[in-house]
């Protein structure tokens, strides 16, 4: 069964280091995710990404954020200079297309800032 | 942000018992709702889904009811296995796009 994966699955990185979080989302889904899971908090949008552009961004997205789709097949999440409060599970998700609600999710990068 | 709640932290159940996981919302212009499951070190699986303009969808053993008018809605597991014990997220969208999603409930099966 078709799956989104993601690399690494632990990341640690010290504050004001840039990260780039990796997933390959299913091949044949044209929508794409981030989301991210602070310990103890709920899931949270970050930004969907459709057509090689960005279709919608939460207010956590701010100018530190950036996605990219290098390739036919990888979608990245870079943090340009971390923060203690980036600490979190991110989770890369993607779907068919405009039409589909339904988001299948990679199972996580945990990143790390100390 | 608390516009998807799910108010029980924790649900124990007996095998081969009904589990009834609730969640509220106070958006009313969510028009489609989906339940997740998660294990530990996983991302959240999706379950099963509903229109807003339904009340009930049905998947085996999972049966997800909407009231629109209480902004309510349930998802029913019959007959709970031990290996449904995860942790379960309802999330809400207002269109196809960003989902936002409850605490999540710890739903735990004793064999």
């Amino acid at each position: 069964e078709p799956e989104v994966t993601q690399t690494p699955s632990h990341q640690v990185t010290q504050m004001g280091q840039e990260v780039i979080l990796r997933c390959v989302p299913i091949s044949n889904h044209l929508y794409f995710y981030w989301y991210r899971q602070i310990l103890g908090q709920k899931v949270e949008f970050l930004v969907s990404f459709y057509n090689n552009e960005i279709s919608e961004k939460s207010e956590i997205f701010d100018d530190q954020f950036s996605v990219e789709r290098p390739d036919g097949s990888n979608f990245t999440l870079k943090i340009r200079s971390t923060k203690l409060e980036d600490s979190a599970m991110y989770f890369c998700a993607s779907s068919w297309d405009r039409t589909s609600y339904e988001q299948y999710f990679g199972p996580g990068t945990r990143l790390t800032v100390t | 942000d608390q516009q998807v709640k799910q108010n029980s932290p924790s649900l124990s159940v007996q095998e081969g018992r009904i589990s009834i996981l609730n969640c509220d919302y106070t958006n009313s212009m969510f028009d489609y709702f989906l339940w997740y499951k998660k294990y530990p070190a996983e991302g959240p699986t999706f379950l099963i889904s509903i229109s807003s303009i339904k009340d009930k969808n049905e998947d085996g053993r999972f049966t997800v009811f909407l009231n629109k008018s209480a902004k309510h809605l349930s998802l029913h597991i019959v007959p709970s296995q031990p290996g449904d014990s995860a942790v379960y997220f309802c999330a809400a969208s207002v269109r196809v796009g960003m989902l936002t999603f409850g605490g999540g409930t710890r739903l735990m099966v004793k064999p």
